[in-house]
């Protein structure tokens, strides 16, 4: 079974374009959730969604935002990037979220110029 | 969730037990004890769970203790591929979220 998919791998962008990073879950999952990683701050969550719908949202600005499609692929945007925002972008999948095992992608590297 | 505390670091030869530490003294009886592990530039890999007994699966033991306010990860024989940050994790047993909240983690470092 294929894992946890992320696109792309790596990005570049400067200060204030916005960016769409892809995740696609393991066949089956239903639960995409979606975390920030900084040398600063650690692994941070970010949002999940479960059915295409949010059902939980960490402490970030509004500027981050996201989606989850019928098909459970799910994408985030950030709008207006900052210099902070440069980060590993990482995606996690469970059957239905909750008590179940989550199961990461390999991260979008973000960088911000 | 509750708050865990992990040691920043630790060594472990290669070939030896590995033994991670954690504390989570404001634990419910509704939460169960996660673990993780990062590998350099790697999404998180989930490693083991438990309630209140010692669990044990093909990568690791999990010791809790009877009052479940610390427990133990204990690697049996480490390889330098065990090479990892360790997160000890807190989890409300719920059915409608799938949130982790992760520490600052324990870097393990196997020496050969």
């Amino acid at each position: 079974k294929a894992g946890v998919t992320q696109t792309p791998r790596y990005l570049i962008k400067t200060r204030g374009q916005q960016v769409t990073l892809s995740c696609s879950p393991i066949s089956g999952h239903r639960s995409v959730s979606w975390y920030q990683q900084t040398p600063g701050q650690g692994l941070q969550f970010l949002f999940e969604y479960f059915s295409e719908t949010q059902r939980n949202k960490g402490n970030f600005p509004g500027r981050f935002s996201g989606r989850q499609f019928s098909n459970s692929r799910s994408e985030m945007n950030v709008s207006t990037l900052e210099l902070g925002d440069s980060a590993l972008y990482l995606c996690a999948s469970s059957l239905e979220g909750g008590f179940g095992e989550q199961f990461f992608g390999p991260g979008t590297r973000l960088t911000v110029l | 969730d509750a708050k865990t505390t992990q040691p920043t670091s630790m060594d472990c030869a290669e070939g030896r037990a590995a033994n991670l530490p954690c504390n989570h003294s404001t634990i419910s009886g509704n939460e169960y004890v996660y673990w993780y592990r990062q590998i350099h530039s790697q999404g998180p890999q989930y490693i083991i769970h438990g309630l209140k007994n010692n669990e044990t699966n093909e990568m690791a033991s999990l010791i809790i203790t009877e009052d479940r306010k610390s427990s133990t990860l204990i690697l049996p024989h480490a390889t330098l591929r065990d090479t990892a940050v360790y997160y000890c994790i807190v989890r409300v047993f719920s059915s409608n979220t799938g949130k982790l909240i992760f520490g600052q983690g324990t870097t393990l470092q196997v020496k050969p």
